[in-house]
């Protein structure tokens, strides 16, 4: 069972737009990662946040933490046809060697 | 290789039959992990290495399944009586630090086992 909820389940924009995914989750944690998933392939790390860190930028990735809420966000700006993929974020829970990942978001970016 | 492989890329399998997946992680890596990966689902937790060492296998659904990692490199996943509802795809991953703890983890394209 999964312990992290991911919104929306799914997303469809036109190439350009900004593309916002929100994670929430039940447990304390230490850090926060986000991955992709392209169609048929394996998930490939994007960014990790610490637990002491609010914000963090990677090239068109942008990803908040708000630890009180239990709540994370990843924002894609300006988005090509080749975002299309799911987005996991991803949290260590029951100790340091379970990484949970959420159910994932289906983003679809249409040229 | 410079990434995490697996193999086969697809198995199927009759009800009944019994499959091992391999995962040959990324030379030096100390954690391995195994997900389990149901269609439009995120991966979900099986089991953990820290090098030979599996100490983790909380997610294993059932006796019927069983992984090694012998040497602390390549690690196999084994289903016995493959039943229907373990059809899935199963992903093998690695990472460089003990705990995969704030060390990102590489997966490999996993195997994708359909049982007949």
């Amino acid at each position: 069972s999964q312990q992290g909820e991911e919104d929306p389940q799914a997303l469809s924009i036109q190439e350009g737009e900004n593309a916002t995914m929100n994670c929430s989750y039940k447990t304390s944690i230490n850090n926060l990662q986000w991955y992709r998933q392209n169609s048929g392939r394996g998930l490939v790390h994007l960014i990790l946040i610490r637990s002491n860190e609010r914000e963090k930028h990677s090239g068109r990735l942008r990803v908040t933490l708000d630890t009180s809420k239990k709540s994370s966000s990843l924002l894609i700006t300006a988005s090509r046809a080749a975002d299309t993929a799911s987005y996991f974020c991803a949290f260590f829970s029951g100790g340091y060697n379970k990484l949970i990942f959420g159910a994932g978001t289906r983003l679809a970016v249409h040229p | 290789g410079a990434g995490v492989s697996q193999s086969p890329r697809y198995k199927v399998a009759k009800r009944g039959q019994d499959v091992a997946l391999r995962c040959d992680p990324i030379s030096g890596h100390v954690s391995l992990f195994w997900y389990q990966q149901a269609l439009g689902q995120g991966p979900e937790f099986l089991t953990y290495f820290q090098n030979e060492a599996q100490l983790d296998k909380s997610g294993l659904p059932s006796d019927r399944f069983f992984a090694e990692r012998p040497e602390g490199s390549v690690s196999t996943l084994k289903i016995q009586r493959t039943q229907q509802e373990d059809s899935a795809v199963y992903l093998c991953a690695s990472s460089l630090a003990p705990g995969g703890f704030d060390s990102p983890l590489h997966f490999g394209n996993g195997t994708r086992l359909t049982v007949t």
